[in-house]
């Protein structure tokens, strides 16, 4: 079955600095979203990337964040400057259509 | 701003109890969607209901949207322990773009063997 794959699995950084996290979506899906959770709370939408272009972005995902899709396959999210409290997890995830989202295994972001 | 609830938060169950999760959001749906995520997992999508009043069955599971598409349920008949996770409704913010979803705060699921 197709994945959404995220790499890497644990980003331990220490804060101010950058951090990319990367995703390869499923090949033929057009819809590619990033979200958090932090630990024990629910899922909150960052952003939505559709047709190589920002498509919706939440009030979290300020100037500090930014998203690219480089070459055609990955999906990066970069934090430029991070904070204590952007820790959490960060989930990609992909979808054919505008439901049904694929998550990847996500990200765990430890900012110390 | 528009929000999604859920309860309860926690619920326990003996193996071969029924469980039931129960969501409500403050604006009408055009569509919800549940997701299952195990223990140190990540969500998967189980279903979307659109229609008002639309009833899905997976196996045990049955999930219902309200007929005022505001409201919506999971219900799991007699539990198994490979049930065990968070179970998570979310739909689209009101006027918004259907690829952003808001997420209830989840209803975590145990089941004692």
């Amino acid at each position: 079955e197709p994945e959404v794959t995220q790499t890497p699995s644990h980003q331990v950084t220490q804060m101010g600095q950058e951090v990319i996290l990367r995703c390869v979506p499923i090949s033929n899906h057009l819809y590619f979203y990033w979200y958090r959770q932090i630990l024990g709370q629910k899922v909150e939408f960052l952003v939505s990337f559709y047709n190589n272009e920002i498509s919706e972005k939440s009030e979290i995902f300020d100037d500090q964040f930014s998203v690219e899709r480089p070459d055609g396959s990955n999906f990066t999210l970069k934090i430029r400057s991070t904070k204590l409290e952007d820790s959490a997890m960060y989930f990609c995830a992909s979808s054919a259509f505008r439901y049904g989202y694929t998550f990847g295994s996500g990200t765990r972001l430890t900012v110390v | 701003g528009q929000q999604v609830m859920q309860i309860p938060q926690y619920q326990h169950v003996q193996e071969g109890e029924d469980f039931t999760t129960y969501c409500n959001s403050s604006t009408t749906l055009s569509n919800i969607q549940w997701y299952k995520q195990r223990p140190g997992g990540h969500p998967v999508f189980l279903i979307q209901l659109v229609k008002s009043g639309e009833v899905k069955k997976q196996k045990r599971l049955t999930f219902q949207f309200g007929e005022a598409k505001k409201n919506s349920s999971l219900h799991i008949t007699a539990t198994q322990t490979t049930d065990v996770g968070t179970y998570f409704c979310a739909g689209p913010p009101t006027g918004g773009s259907q690829g952003n979803l808001i997420f209830g705060k989840g209803t975590k699921l145990s089941v004692k063997p």
